[in-house]
């Protein structure tokens, strides 16, 4: 089946403008979560979305957010891009949320802030 | 959550079982020992998890210490394409699907 799509998969922008990244689960999947991944950060939870709802967050500003449709695909929107926001933004999806299953990632959408 | 400290980077020869180590010592009674390794360019990769028991499946075998403070994924055979950043993962069960990760450790297999 499917994996977990991510779109735009490059993407460059200007400082102060705001950017919609896409998140396709893979089928059946309820739960989709965000991730940035920096060199100097590593690694980092953004939030997670469950059946259209958010279930938890990550210590980001405000200018991140995002939102789940009923077809469970997600978009995460930064508004007012910085230059420290340029990173490897990662969506991953699983069967559900708060169990031991396990978390399937796409290939990630690359910003440039420029 | 607790911590993770694992070694930054591990060298492996091909053919050989490459055992990643990981010190969760303040791990508590409802958290979950994941791992999961990011192939260059690529999203992470699920590879096990466990709670207390050792786990294995097709990619590794998990164990963890009778007291749960530390784990070693271990890599029966490992080739070239096991090269990658492993990350192991302390999560509570409540927690949903928000994963901390650490540093983790870089392995690099070697012909």
């Amino acid at each position: 089946k499917a994996g977990v799509t991510q779109t735009p998969r490059y993407l460059i922008k200007t400082r102060g403008q705001q950017v919609t990244l896409s998140c396709s689960p893979i089928s059946g999947h309820r739960s989709v979560s965000w991730y940035q991944q920096t060199p100097g950060q590593g690694l980092q939870f953004l939030f997670e979305y469950f059946s259209e709802t958010q279930r938890n967050k990550g210590n980001f500003p405000g200018r991140f957010s995002g939102r789940q449709f009923s077809n469970s695909r997600s978009e995460m929107n930064v508004s007012t891009l910085e230059l420290g926001d340029s990173a490897l933004y990662l969506c991953a999806s699983s069967l559900t949320s708060g169990t031991t299953g396990e978390l399937f990632f796409g290939e990630g959408s690359r910003l440039t802030v420029l | 959550d607790a911590k993770t400290t694992q070694p930054p980077s591990m060298d492996c020869a091909e053919g050989r079982a490459a055992n990643l180590p990981c010190n969760h010592s303040t791990i508590s009674g409802n958290e979950y020992v994941y791992w999961y390794r990011q192939i260059h360019s690529q999203g992470p990769q699920y590879i096990i998890h466990g709670l207390k028991n050792n786990e294995t499946n097709e990619m590794a075998s998990l164990i963890i210490t009778e007291d749960r403070k530390s784990s070693t994924l271990i890599l029966p055979h490992a080739t070239l394409r096991d090269t990658a950043v492993y990350y192991c993962i302390v999560k509570p069960s409540n927690a949903g699907n928000m994963l901390t990760f650490g540093g983790g450790t870089r392995l690099m297999v070697k012909p």
